[in-house]
């Protein structure tokens, strides 16, 4: 089955950057795009980006860009998502999904298990 | 963006039948999609293209709507559909989630 196996909660300090594993099993992992999805108790949940894990493509919310970066290994399957100059603002669980094409849009069919992320000094 | 509204929360009987509704600040076609949210858990794809049943999901759940107003049925609701329900399109950039609506039984 499809499983998503994301790395473990991160306190951070501000300033600096985080970098965010998925690991994909249970399917090929170049034939979906990868979401990276934020979610915090004031602002929801958010749309980071998407990236194709064949191409190394990818989209990013206009909000989003030159916060998150994301990447891809084919080798191991997993996806990345680096977050740089981190503010407590980026405190928030982060969570990867799989991306399936239902022609004409993407849908996101299997989730991670989250990844929380603490930024404090 | 594309702003999704959402009633905030509902309490219903179990065997009941539950509506919940999204609205789209503009039109998203049917690239509307709904997930459940348990607490301490990810999301959970339910229904995807405004109408279609995600395999594995009950029969109990199903969705309607297209262009700016869609609904999320449940009939009957179980004591386990305790959860937040979100709302997503993927029809504009940037793709967007409505805040959610929590389901609670009475």
């Amino acid at each position: 089955q499809v499983q998503l196996q994301q790395s473990g909660a991160e306190l951070v300090k501000p300033g600096t950057s985080v970098k965010l594993s998925c690991k994909a099993s249970g399917y090929t992992f170049t034939s979906n795009h990868m979401n990276w999805i934020k979610q915090t108790t004031g602002q929801g949940l958010e749309w980071i980006g998407i990236i194709n894990p064949g191409s190394g493509g990818t989209s990013y919310n206009v909000k989003f860009k030159g916060k998150a970066t994301l990447t891809v290994d084919k080798s191991s399957s997993t996806a990345f998502m680096q977050l740089s100059s981190l503010t407590p603002e980026d405190s928030a669980v982060y969570y990867c999904a799989r991306g399936r094409r239902v022609y004409p849009y993407y849908v996101m069919d299997a989730w991670g298990q989250g990844a929380s992320v603490t930024v404090s000094s | 963006d594309t702003v999704l509204t959402q009633s905030p929360a509902l309490a219903v009987s179990p065997g009941e039948r539950v509506t919940i509704s999204c609205r789209a600040s503009e039109s998203v076609s049917t690239g509307m999609h709904w997930y459940q949210q348990k607490p301490g858990q990810q999301p959970k794809l339910l229904i995807y293209g405004a109408s279609n049943l995600e395999s594995g999901v009950p029969a109990r759940f199903s969705g309607s709507g297209s262009g700016t107003d869609f609904t999320l049925t449940i009939d009957p609701v179980e004591a386990d559909d305790t959860a937040t329900y979100f709302c997503q399109q993927s029809w504009n950039d940037p793709h967007t989630f409505g805040a959610g609506t929590k389901l609670e039984l009475k």
